[in-house]
């Protein structure tokens, strides 16, 4: 069974950074393309980066590009985003997903970051 | 970037009634429009890939139509367990993006 566990999420202050993490199982992860998504209290969703699988695209919503970087070891099939210069609209849930046939498959349960002094 | 938007915002409906949500693409998608359900506080599920195919376990009850720029999501015979908010979302260039959500709840 496919499953998704996201981590490293937690209150920070404005400017600092965080490293999420995403643990992956059951499917192989080095063959498929993966995101992360956030979600704004109370707000919609919103995509925030996309990865290929062999890790060599990148690409990143403009609210983040510069600051954020995901990145994969799929050795330890993980996938990572580090999050930089964080500002208070920054402050989400963050979720990641696989990718198959263009569509967000399988969600883990997200992971609550908090940017504020 | 392609704008999405998802009609109604909101939508309250009987058990066993029709529902219909539209999204529309503010540029032509093809058929590059997913439809996911999410229930308060847990992640997002996904529903129909490819504007019309349903996702692997999700009841027949939910479909997709359309292709271009206008999309439909439907369900047959609402149920009390589809009170959920439902995206719309397109994956035909990037930045990917959702729509606003529209909120069904179930009398």
């Amino acid at each position: 069974e496919v499953d998704l566990v996201e981590s490293g999420g937690g209150l920070v202050q404005p400017g600092g950074s965080l490293r999420l993490s995403c643990a992956a199982s059951g499917f192989t992860f080095g063959s498929y393309w993966m995101t992360w998504v956030r979600q704004a209290p109370g707000r919609g969703l919103e995509w925030v980066a996309n990865i290929k699988a062999d890790g060599s695209e990148k690409y990143y919503v403009d609210s983040v590009k510069g600051r954020f970087t995901i990145s994969r070891d799929n050795a330890k099939n993980s996938l990572y985003l580090q999050m930089n210069s964080l500002r208070v609209e920054d402050t989400a849930v963050y979720y990641c997903a696989l990718i198959t046939s263009y569509s967000f498959k399988k969600w883990g349960q997200g992971t609550l970051v908090s940017v504020s002094s | 970037d392609i704008q999405m938007t998802q009609s109604p915002s909101s939508l309250s409906a009987s058990v066993g009634d029709r529902v219909t949500i539209t999204c529309r693409a503010s540029q032509s998608i093809d058929t590059y429009l997913n439809w996911y359900q999410q229930k308060p506080g847990k992640a997002p599920n996904l529903v129909i890939y490819a504007a019309s195919t349903l996702q692997s376990g999700v009841p027949s009850r939910f479909s997709g139509g359309g292709s271009g720029t206008d999309f439909t999501l439907t369900i047959s015979s609402l149920q009390p367990e589809d009170s959920s908010t439902y995206y719309c979302q397109q994956s035909y260039s990037s930045p990917w993006t959702f729509g606003q959500g529209t909120k069904v709840e179930v009398k």
